[in-house]
């Protein structure tokens, strides 16, 4: 099992442009999440899909959209970017939805500089 | 909504030491308590996590965390430190399972 997965690794954008974080996981995990993580921040839950179908807004939404494309797969755009999106992205799942005692599952991070 | 606060942004230990990575949290009910690793360039891995009954939660690579109701709080703690525990720790906790709320993270120093 390969796990979570991310691309890219690595991007760098200018101000304006657009792209589009992939995330797949192959444990068969109904929910899924995006992070974003700032040095003294912590990780802040950008948003999550709890189930197949299904997205919800976390702390800090703005300036992006997700697609859950199927259960496997959880993608995150970001439409015009800003250089305040400049962060490392991680996008996570968990097999159990509605309960409070399942672990998340990392991907490696997406490194984006916003120029 | 939920809040953790770990205490100490940065600790630094000389190796063989006790580590103690301090969290406490915010939640009108008991909570579901986690603590992450992540060593550098790398994504989190879950070390430890508490959910119901016995208080003292054991994890991988010889750490534990103990809940206490009473003063709301889940510290995680190693009685011998080992220059491969150098890492970030990220305390986090969940109420209803679809949202965890992470700390803001402790970075480990093991001091040769």
């Amino acid at each position: 099992n390969a796990g979570v997965t991310q691309t890219p690794k690595f991007q760098v954008l200018k101000t304006g442009q657009s792209m589009t974080l992939q995330c797949a996981q192959d444990m068969n995990h109904n929910s899924m999440y995006w992070y974003r993580q700032d040095p003294g921040m912590g990780l802040r839950l950008i948003y999550y899909s709890a189930s197949e179908g299904t997205t919800d807004k976390g702390e800090v939404p703005n300036g992006y959209n997700v697609s859950r494309l199927n259960k496997r797969e959880f993608s995150l755009r970001l439409e015009s970017a800003a250089p305040s999106q400049t962060s490392v992205y991680f996008c996570a799942s968990s097999p159990i939805t509605g309960t409070g005692n399942t672990e998340q599952f990392f991907g490696p991070g997406t490194r984006l500089t916003v120029l | 909504a939920q809040s953790v606060t770990q205490l100490g942004s940065h600790v630094s230990v000389s190796e063989g030491a006790l580590v103690l990575l301090r969290c406490n949290y915010s939640s009108s009910v008991p909570p579901y308590l986690f603590w992450y690793v992540q060593y550098p360039n790398q994504g989190l891995q879950l070390l430890l996590k508490y959910t119901t009954g016995a208080t003292l939660v054991k994890g991988i690579n010889g750490f534990e965390a103990e809940f206490k109701k009473s003063e709301t709080s889940f510290h995680l703690t190693k009685p011998s430190a080992h220059m491969s525990d150098a890492a970030e720790y990220f305390c986090a906790v969940s109420e209803s399972g679809n949202q965890f709320y992470f700390g803001t993270g402790t970075s480990l120093t093991v001091i040769p």
